[in-house]
């Protein structure tokens, strides 16, 4: 298994309230991402990471911001927690390198983040 | 749009009937398609990643296909333990960006 690791595994939050998750991979890839999962729309990228301090929106990126100060560390921000961002987050990793065998990302085991 | 669709939504299969899922992508340029099982409460864990037409992929009872359009998760003699959510995704060429189908729940009865 990839070493991939989330904290907090559960959180119940208030509205208005800042919240960080953090992503700890064990395995030095390059590309890490964060995704909400929702029932009916599937996995949907918020922030991605090609490197540390380089970071980029994904589709769903609206009330989330994102820090790597280190190759092993992802952290997604809910700056002001709002209850549409109730959700399921999986942190993802992956190595793109010239061999194509290495475009797999693998993923952690998720947070279940409740706004109340 | 680039999107990914899967189908059917959900399944239910007998122990030893055998069926295929199906994932029909439109991207721009395929860089890769990737197919995953994930159990409930669980992060998707990966099954094969398939890179060009004609190519296929088998692991224990699963095999995967891939076509210019689409992609088959064949499913031979499934059993009760084959139960999950089988999700695809395309990796489109120049991004950094996977895009996820909605994922096929399977259920095998025993």
């Amino acid at each position: 298994d990839a070493g991939i690791t989330q904290s907090p595994r559960h959180k119940v939050t208030e509205t208005g309230t800042p919240v960080t998750l953090r992503c700890h991979q064990t395995e030095n890839h390059r590309y890490m991402y964060w995704y909400r999962q929702d029932p009916g729309h599937g996995l949907r990228l918020i922030h991605y990471s090609y490197g540390v301090k380089d970071t980029d929106k994904g589709e769903v990126s609206d009330g989330y911001s994102v820090s790597r100060s280190k190759t092993e560390d992802f952290l997604l921000t809910l700056e002001s927690a709002t209850s549409s961002q109730t959700s399921v987050y999986f942190c993802a990793i992956s190595e793109s390198l010239a061999g194509k065998e290495t475009d797999t990302q693998y993923f952690g085991p998720g947070t279940r983040l409740t706004v109340l | 749009e680039d999107q990914v669709t899967q189908s059917p939504e959900a399944l239910r299969l007998q122990e030893g009937e055998s069926s295929s899922l199906n994932c029909s992508y439109t991207v721009s340029g395929l860089r890769g398609l990737f197919w995953y099982r994930q159990d409930p409460g669980k992060g998707p864990e990966f099954l094969f990643t398939l890179y060009s037409a004609g190519e296929e992929k088998e692991k224990e009872r699963l095999k995967a296909t891939l076509t210019k359009k689409e992609s088959f998760l064949h499913i031979t003699a499934p059993k009760p333990e084959d139960s999950a959510t089988y999700l695809c995704a395309v990796y489109e060429k120049g991004t950094y960006k996977y895009i996820f189908g909605t994922g096929t729940r399977l259920k095998v009865l025993a």
